[in-house]
């Protein structure tokens, strides 16, 4: 166990929602970042949190969108959800930014779009 | 820009023969180098990793790596697989843009079967 929460473990909607990824980092750890795994664009880092402002940005869709609140939680948003956003979703927290702290993932949400 | 490459999609070894998953870097400078695994319908797992310190780095389970600068690989081993080995396992570097950016970047992972 990472320490790394995620929520929901599944989740299953039909195209043009939207829904909402929960997380939660280990606890004293600033950083937070989302990566989306699919069968054809593999694991790919989606953005990074740090200390609830917004450090980085990897492959993201402009549909997506994240937060990190004051309690350090996390959110992603996907809307307009489309067949080919169907993936795991993980969530990766670390003690700090830059240098060579490492990241802890989370168990991941599934997500199936129909 | 960083990259990975894992030179084999798929390996299989003999439980309790060595195992080779080879990875290539590319980097415009030292890099940050890790390895994790992931069981069938599990997180990821860091197996080990290379901050420029000493080259031959060792990580849990028994696997080790090393950092290989004249051949840009970091390919990881073990000297015996065990059946519980069996997993995908992604080479990564840490992708650092500035300002203490960070995400990783994955190679396309190795899956790799423990025959008995």
């Amino acid at each position: 166990d990472s320490g790394v929460t995620q929520t929901p473990k599944h989740l299953i909607t039909a195209t043009g929602q939207r829904v909402t990824l929960r997380c939660s980092p280990r606890s004293g750890d600033l950083s937070v970042y989302w990566y989306q795994q699919s069968l054809d664009q593999g694991l790919q880092f989606l953005i990074q949190y740090y200390n609830g402002e917004e450090r980085a940005k990897g492959n993201i869709l402009e549909r997506f969108s994240a937060q990190q609140f004051p309690d350090l939680h996390s959110e992603l948003n996907l809307s307009s959800l489309e067949l080919g956003d169907s993936a795991l979703y993980f969530c990766a927290s670390s003690v700090s930014s830059g240098g060579r702290y490492e990241q802890y993932f989370g168990p991941g949400t599934r997500l199936t779009v129909t | 820009a960083q990259s990975v490459t894992q030179l084999d999609s798929h390996v299989s070894v003999s439980e309790g023969t060595p195992v080779l998953l080879r990875c290539n870097y590319s980097s415009s400078y030292s890099p940050s180098l890790f390895w994790y695994v992931q069981h069938p319908n599990k997180g990821l797992q860091l197996l080990l990793k290379y901050t420029s310190a000493a080259t031959l780095v060792k990580g849990i389970n028994g696997f080790e790596a090393e950092f290989k600068k004249s051949e840009t690989s970091f390919h990881l081993t073990k000297p015996s697989a065990h059946m519980s080995d069996a997993a995908e396992y992604f080479c990564v570097v840490r992708t650092e843009s500035g300002g203490g950016a960070d995400g990783l970047t994955f190679g396309k992972g190795t899956h790799l079967i423990i025959q008995p």
